[in-house]
């Protein structure tokens, strides 16, 4: 089965509201990333979170090994946040390879 | 954010065609990553440097594409003859070390194969 999985696939939000978005991972860990990819294709780093919390900004990540997830958290969603998330991982192969899930596409309205 | 440097942006070929594309890692950073980004999104682990050294590739990678990461030069990762299911975004990343580390990812380039 498929090592990482996000949910939900696709998300639409008015402007204002909050989002989680989700990852839940098969196989043991030794890093998690979370991306923003622009509609245009490029890929954002937007956390390096193998455990705990970490904030940036309107976004709070948090990854929590012995349940094998990890989530998103965007408050305040704006328009300019719209585009797909993507959650990667390492599986403790020490290759630094990643594991993509298969996104989250974010639609947020005005 | 990423200093990462991709060219091209975009990339037309014919089959049979060789396609070329270039990557310059982020100062400082000597393991470079190739994946392939397919039109369902999917995500490909290609290829892996570290420094001059291939780390690891995957078969598709050893049989019809060529790679490299000179010194002093940009990497580049060369598709010998394209394939209609070639046509993807390639997607280059660079880090400080092969397991624990942030992956910095380029804009890609995106090939497509008439």
């Amino acid at each position: 089965g498929q090592q990482v999985q996000q949910s939900p696939a696709s998300l639409v939000l008015q402007e204002g509201e909050n989002a989680e978005l989700q990852c839940n991972f098969s196989t043991s860990l030794n890093s998690m990333q979370w991306f923003y990819q622009r509609p245009g294709g490029s890929l954002v780093s937007l956390f390096y979170n193998p455990s705990g919390t970490k904030h940036s900004g309107r976004l709070t990540s948090t990854t929590v090994i012995k349940e094998r997830r990890s989530s998103l958290h965007i408050s305040s969603s704006q328009t300019t946040d719209s585009g797909t998330y993507l959650c990667a991982l390492d599986p403790n192969t020490n290759t630094g390879k990643l594991t993509f899930g298969d996104g989250t596409v974010l639609t947020v309205k005005p | 954010n990423s200093k990462v440097i991709q060219t091209p942006r975009y990339l037309v070929k014919g089959q049979g065609q060789k396609a070329k594309m270039r990557c310059i890692p982020e100062k400082g950073h000597p393991v470079v990553f190739w994946y392939q980004q397919n039109k369902n999104n999917e995500f490909k682990f290609l290829i892996n440097f570290q420094n001059q050294e291939v780390l690891q590739q995957i078969d598709m990678t050893e049989k019809r594409f060529s790679a490299e990461c000179p010194s002093n030069s940009p990497c580049s990762l060369e598709i010998q003859s394209s394939e209609a299911g070639d046509s993807a975004l390639y997607l280059c990343a660079s880090s400080l070390g092969q397991g624990g580390e942030t992956l910095y990812f380029g804009s890609g380039t995106r090939l497509t194969v008439l």
